[in-house]
């Protein structure tokens, strides 16, 4: 089974920038997740999605920073413009509720590994 | 508000022996799913092992078991005969259902586990 997708795995680009994460989450999974990782602040979760649906924004830095999740089969986190302070590991996870909410684990992506210069 | 703390940023352990990593967590909620994730250096997230609240019994999978002490709060994972790809940063989480699938994660033990 194929696992949850991100791309790109690294992206490199210069203050200012717009940047666009991509994730495919899990076929049949209906929570979606992104989080940011870094050394100074750890694992955050920025915003989660059930069936599509923002639920919880609250983690999300400040206005550059947006998601959406258009179909249960895609979503994309987007900074713009993206500040060297962004700089981290990307995460998005994904998980179904088979056997009632909160019974099924994430699956998490490799990662996207963002670098702003 | 949830909350989950992992006291020891760090911890080695030399191969073969057994370590234990501590994990505590603040809820109100009496009905919740608790979580092991490991993160190699290859940066995946991995899940090691899984707990529900209402069970009594300590999960155990293989060389990883965990000591659920609920009154206490606490959920600490053992690592028996620790091999050299069990170093990784180990993240504890936990759910709570019918809330929205949000996950709670602590900071994470970095373990370095040494030849």
């Amino acid at each position: 089974d194929a696992g949850v997708i991100q791309s790109p795995r690294h992206e490199v680009t210069e203050m200012g920038q717009e940047v666009t994460l991509r994730c495919k989450p899990i076929s049949g999974h209906n929570s979606l997740f992104w989080y940011r990782q870094t050394m100074m602040r750890g694992l955050e979760l920025l915003i989660y999605f059930n069936n599509n649906v923002p639920i919880d924004d609250s983690g999300m830095p400040e206005d550059r920073f947006s998601a959406k999740m258009p179909n249960a089969s895609f979503s994309t986190l987007k900074i713009q413009p993206s500040e060297p302070r962004d700089s981290a590991v990307y995460f998005c996870a994904s998980s179904g509720t088979g056997g009632g909410i909160g019974n099924q684990p994430q699956h998490f992506g490799d990662g996207t590994r963002l670098s702003i210069l | 508000a949830q909350t989950v703390t992992q006291s020891q940023p760090e911890m080695s352990v030399q191969e073969a022996e057994t370590v234990t990593l501590s994990c505590t967590y603040d809820t109100s909620e009496n009905n919740y799913y608790l979580f092991w994730y490991k993160q190699p250096p290859s940066r995946q997230m991995i899940l090691v092992i899984r707990q529900e609240a209402y069970k009594q019994q300590n999960a155990t999978e293989n060389r990883f078991s965990v000591n659920f002490q609920k009154a206490a709060k606490s959920f600490s994972l053992k690592i028996s005969d620790s091999q050299l790809g069990d170093t990784a940063m180990y993240f504890c989480a936990f759910v709570i259902p019918n809330t929205g699938n949000q996950f709670y994660f602590g900071t994470g033990t970095s373990l370095t586990v040494i030849p």
